[in-house]
């Protein structure tokens, strides 16, 4: 079965510093893959996604996610944090099924910025 | 930009009631989808429909029912609330059937059941 791991349930990194969240999935068909991003109160916001060609796929405010097949990776790295970078981020992979195409979601990671 | 408005942020409501949360999206979409998100689980699907009319099961329907009489409007039913189903509830749409859409989301209706 499908699933998305997230490595680090709560990750802390100090303004202007690397963050990289991990995401690991697991499928047995070549997947199709998205991280969104929550802000607090409001729903998810997709900020980028891989379906084909380019494994280095860049997004929205100064993200980027790597897809790399051979460790079934897509982690999600910015190269200086900001203090609005704070949200939760969530790993998707979407998927085919035997009676519809569904997305699933990891569990989210909560980024945390210190001043 | 697409729009997905969710007809309440808050909600409290008494077990055993019907409780009825709405959901509008403006930009023409197919599909249309409710997740319940709860910390820890990421989101879990409930319900998603693909036309008007049609609706399929997602991964947790028990206690859930769904109405999707113009395209623009999908709607969740809890037929009797109870206690487990306090929780965040998502509306989302995307443009079409495939596996490379994203989805647009809503801001979210927060349901406390009493």
């Amino acid at each position: 079965a499908q699933s998305v791991t997230q490595l680090g349930s709560h990750v802390s990194v100090s303004e202007g510093a690397l963050v990289l969240l991990r995401c690991n999935y697991s499928s047995s068909v070549p997947p199709y893959l998205f991280w969104y991003v929550q802000y607090p109160n409001q729903g998810l916001q997709l900020l980028l996604k891989y379906t084909t060609g380019a494994t280095l796929v860049k997004g929205i405010n100064g993200f980027e996610a790597e897809f790399k097949k051979s460790e079934t990776s897509f982690h999600l790295t910015k190269p200086s944090a900001h203090m609005s970078d704070a949200a939760e981020y969530f790993c998707a992979v979407s998927v085919g099924g035997t009676s519809y195409d569904k997305v699933i979601f990891g569990p989210g990671t909560s980024l945390s910025v210190i001043p | 930009d697409v729009k997905v408005t969710q007809s309440s942020r808050y909600l409290v409501k008494r077990t055993g009631e019907k409780v009825f949360l709405e959901c509008v999206q403006d930009m023409d979409h197919e599909n249309m989808f409710w997740y319940r998100q709860d910390p820890g689980l990421g989101l879990r699907l409930i319900y998603f429909s693909y036309d008007v009319k049609m609706k399929e099961k997602g991964d947790i329907p028990e206690g859930y029912s769904v109405s999707r009489e113009k395209k623009e409007r999908f709607s969740l039913i809890l037929e009797s609330a109870s206690t487990n189903q306090t929780s965040m509830y998502l509306c989302a749409s995307s443009l079409f059937a495939g596996l490379n859409q994203p989805q647009h989301f809503g801001d979210g209706t927060r349901l406390s059941i009493l």
